[in-house]
């Protein structure tokens, strides 16, 4: 099976601006989480959708939002830009939720100037 | 909040030796305890998980060890080798069902010497 694939893998944009970050799951896993990884945070929870509702949420702004298609892909995406959103997003899929395995891709790189 | 604290932050061993990396929970309902490789420039990938039903699993070189009373788990590298140097994480479910959600520690990055 193909794994977990995230476009783009880098981005530059500027403050003030808005993203979008794609994930394409695993073909027949319906649980996207999304992560945001920086150095002084670590690894921290965003999101998780399942069949295209959102399930779970973590503590970040109403500026991160996501959404999931019919096909699983999801799509999150950050409005106002500010240079602390300057970080590596993850996502993972796994069959069912997030106490299945989870496997990331390889994350896209975002830098906010 | 609930969270995972993991040590230590860095650790250098020898080729060959044995790396050891503990993390402690806070959850009490935590059931599912993956540990995760991150290389650079490349997302986390699964080596090895385990759930509060079992006390202890072995794959190859890597073990897991959960102790549930104590709260605490921790991974077992033997026998290491360069090609383990990377940072490790790991995380607890946090949360019951379908509101669960996994939390990760702050990571250990390991560097295996020649």
């Amino acid at each position: 099976k193909a794994g977990v694939t995230q476009t783009p893998r880098y981005l530059i944009k500027t403050r003030g601006q808005q993203v979008t970050l794609s994930c394409s799951p695993i073909s027949g896993h319906r649980s996207v989480s999304w992560y945001q990884q920086t150095p002084g945070q670590g690894l921290q929870f965003l999101f998780e959708y399942f069949s295209e509702t959102q399930r779970n949420k973590g503590n970040f702004p109403g500026r991160f939002s996501g959404r999931q298609f019919s096909n699983s892909r999801s799509e999150m995406n950050v409005s106002t830009l500010e240079l602390g959103d300057s970080a590596l997003y993850l996502c993972a899929s796994s069959p069912s939720g997030s106490t299945d395995t989870q496997y990331f891709g390889p994350g896209t790189r975002l830098t906010v100037l | 909040g609930e969270n995972v604290e993991q040590h230590p932050s860095t650790l250098s061993v020898q080729e060959g030796d044995s790396a050891v990396i503990k993390c402690t929970y806070s959850d009490s309902a935590s059931n599912y305890f993956p540990w995760y490789k991150q290389e650079l420039g490349k997302g986390p990938q699964l080596i090895i998980d385990i759930r509060s039903n079992v006390g202890e699993k072995k794959d190859q070189r890597i073990a897991v060890t959960l102790n549930k009373t104590a709260k605490h788990f921790s991974l077992h590298i033997t026998e290491t080798q360069p090609e383990d140097s990377a940072v490790y994480f790991c995380a607890a479910s946090i949360g019951t069902g379908t509101a669960s959600k996994l939390t990760f520690g702050t990571g250990t990055r390991l560097q295996v010497t020649l």
